[in-house]
């Protein structure tokens, strides 16, 4: 399967704790995203990355997320001293596309969701 | 500014009937339109999109309308069918200047009755 790849799938811990996502984009795409989405509601756009550079950040994206893509490839999504309203399914979506180009399709992973008890 | 509005919240359709979802928005500097469909469990997956040059789109039984002084676009689901059952999102994205941040609908429940 060469689609978007995201680990793990299901995360469940406890208030206060710090928790990382991975996504792995399509390889050749060198556009990557991440989005949160919470039951009954549409995706929201968290950050962009442009190969390894992070181009866009939301500003749902508080002191407590940091985002990174360090070689161009993988991406990790951290979310340090987690509280209840972090709870929600994370989202990465990877598209092909220059700097300077055009939006191109977004293709999603399955998401991580992500429990706090 | 950044909302994309979407209706209905659900949908009802008989088997072989046309489906039929909404959405308006207020940006114009929107500059590409993908519909999705998701599946509970699954990530959003890209039906269909559009770009405001062009005001329909089609592939296969799913169309697109665009109206671009009205800022409404739409999406048709022709012969509906029971697998079609899913929540479909529209969405708007800006490009480079607004870092591709793509916003999205809140979502259509479509169930097609067999």
């Amino acid at each position: 399967d060469t689609g978007v790849s995201q680990n793990p799938r299901h995360k469940i811990t406890k208030r206060g704790q710090n928790v990382t996502f991975r996504c792995d984009p399509i390889s050749e795409h060198n556009r990557l995203y991440w989005y949160r989405q919470t039951l009954g509601q549409g995706p929201e756009f968290l950050t962009y990355f442009q190969n390894e550079a992070q181009l866009e950040k939301s500003r749902l994206l508080s002191d407590r997320f940091s985002a990174e893509r360090p070689k161009g490839s993988f991406s990790t999504l951290e979310i340090q001293r987690t509280e209840q309203g972090d709870s929600a399914m994370y989202l990465c979506a990877s598209s092909l596309g220059g700097r300077y180009e055009p939006n191109q399709p977004q293709h999603f992973g399955d998401g991580t969701r992500l429990s706090i008890l | 500014q950044q909302q994309v509005k979407q209706s209905p919240q659900s949908l009802i359709v008989q088997k072989g009937g046309i489906s039929i979802i909404n959405c308006a928005y207020e940006n114009t500097a929107f500059d590409y339109f993908p519909w999705y469909q998701q599946f509970p469990g699954k990530g959003p997956a890209l039906l269909i999109a559009i770009r405001p040059d062009v005001s329909e789109k089609k592939e296969g039984r799913f169309t697109i309308s665009f109206n671009k002084s009205a800022k409404q676009f739409s999406l048709h689901i022709m012969d509906s069918q029971p697998g079609d059952s899913a929540t479909y999102f529209c969405a708007a994205s800006r490009g480079r200047t607004g870092g591709f941040k793509t916003i999205f609908g809140a979502g259509t429940r479509l169930f097609v009755k067999a």
